[in-house]
């Protein structure tokens, strides 16, 4: 069965700041894993996909990383700014389109 | 925005009623998934219809139930609504038939159970 976490739960950032978020999976037959961000509320955003055969996928001031050997995925933000305060999930595709998400990372930037 | 569309956004309900989602897929999608997201949490598979059948199914009592039409929009049934059904149900499209395409989610729906 396939479990995702990531670390850390919440983080707080002043603006400018380059960060990483974390995400890790137990069950490294995955098909892709996708990145969202979600405001308050709100449906969920996907800001990069990466595939089972791509090590990483880059957007803007967004590139995530995928290392399916070692179970993790990483997501680091450039140059964060107040408009990129959200909560931001992964999630992993196994078998048909079922995505299996961890429990997000709050982040708060401020100016 | 993507354009997958829910409706309706908001809804209050009594323990024990039924209720109905609805879910419009992007153009050009035949796989409409439903999870659902208490608060804090991340959402949870609950199912997927790929082309009018049912796909997949989660952990998920059999008081949800779904529906995809020939357009491939979809409905969310609930009967018998439990407080702990109070949460922010969203749906996903996607082109289906391989699990590497990207799902695009809607705005969700806010279903609140007294």
């Amino acid at each position: 069965k396939q479990e995702v976490t990531q670390i850390p739960a919440a983080l707080s950032v002043p603006e400018g700041e380059n960060l990483v978020l974390n995400c890790s999976f137990t069950d490294s037959a995955i098909y892709n894993l996708q990145w969202f961000r979600q405001d308050p509320g709100k449906g969920l955003t996907s800001l990069l996909l990466i595939q089972s055969s791509q090590r990483e996928q880059t957007s803007g001031r967004l590139n995530a990383s995928l290392d399916k050997s070692s179970g993790r995925s990483t997501l680091y933000i450039a140059a964060s700014q107040p408009g990129d305060s959200a909560t931001y999930l992964c999630a992993g595709v196994t078998g048909f389109q079922k995505l299996v998400f961890g429990t997000g990372t709050r982040l708060l930037v401020s100016p | 925005e993507t354009g997958v569309t829910q409706s309706p956004t908001h809804l209050i309900k009594t323990r024990g009623q039924q209720v109905t989602l609805r879910c419009s897929s992007q153009s050009g999608h035949n796989t409409v998934s439903w999870y659902q997201q208490a608060l804090g949490q991340g959402p949870q598979f609950i199912f997927q219809y790929y082309r009018e059948e049912e796909n997949g199914r989660g952990n998920f009592p059999p008081r949800f139930s779904g529906l995809q039409f020939p357009n491939y929009s979809s409905e969310l049934n609930v009967n018998a609504l439990e407080l702990d059904d109070s949460a922010l149900y969203l749906c996903a499209s996607s082109r289906g038939g391989v699990p590497t395409y990207e799902q695009y989610f809607g705005p969700g729906t806010r279903l609140t159970v007294t």
